[in-house]
């Protein structure tokens, strides 16, 4: 069974400081890992995944098999990056024509100025 | 159109009612799912629809009864609901097996 867990509920920082929310992950496959952001009264929207391997919003994420984790950074954090964070993992079922999500708990992110 | 609508935003319910949620996209996904939301907790799974067939129940009370009419439909159907099931009910898409497009979510109330 897979498991996704972010072990930080809260993090606050200050607007311009770095900011690191982690993610580790629990799955005997090859995983595909995604960083999922929901901001205030918005929908949930994806915000990076592993396969990719781009920078979207300055955040960056490396999955790291070795120590399981898929931790979402930024060197420089905004006000606007406040927000509710997911990781979330996708199991690779051979066959199937769709994705099933494991979701983290989440991690609320409070930029302050 | 590169979104996935919902209908309605909002629904109070008793819990003798009938209602209906909706959720459609025209992004030409084969795959359709329904999420259950609590404040401040990770979606959790419900339904998964593909090609217009469940393919994932995930232990879901008979009270909910999804229903996918076509490609870019998607229903869940609610009866004699309890109050614990207020929560915000989240549709997704998505093309095969990558990555999931979210609808703004139906929030429902359960009196």
């Amino acid at each position: 069974a897979q498991r996704v867990t972010q072990p930080e509920k809260l993090l606050s920082v200050f607007k311009g400081a770095p900011v690191e929310l982690k993610c580790n992950y629990s799955y005997s496959g090859s995983p595909e890992l995604f960083w999922y952001v929901q901001y205030s009264r918005q929908r949930l929207q994806l915000l990076l995944r592993h396969i990719s391997r781009e920078s979207i919003k300055g955040f960056t994420a490396d999955l790291n098999k070795g120590e399981t984790s898929f931790h979402l950074k930024k060197p420089f954090a905004q006000e606007e990056d406040s927000a509710m964070y997911y990781c979330a993992l996708k199991a690779n079922a051979g066959g199937t024509s769709y994705g099933k999500l494991t979701f983290g708990q989440g991690t609320i992110l409070t930029v302050h100025p | 159109d590169t979104e996935v609508t919902q209908t309605p935003k909002h629904l109070v319910m008793g819990m003798t009612n009938k209602k209906s949620l909706k959720c459609e996209q025209h992004m030409g996904h084969r795959a359709m799912y329904w999420y259950k939301q609590k404040a401040k907790k990770p979606p959790e799974l419900m339904f998964v629809y593909s090609y217009e067939k469940l393919s994932i129940n995930e232990s879901v009370p008979s009270r909910f009864s999804p229903e996918c009419p076509n490609s870019s439909l998607l229903n869940l159907h609610l009866h004699a609901l309890q109050p614990e099931d207020s929560a915000l009910y989240l549709c997704a898409s998505s093309r095969s097996v990558y990555e999931q497009y979210f609808g703004p979510g139906t929030r429902l109330t359960v009196t």
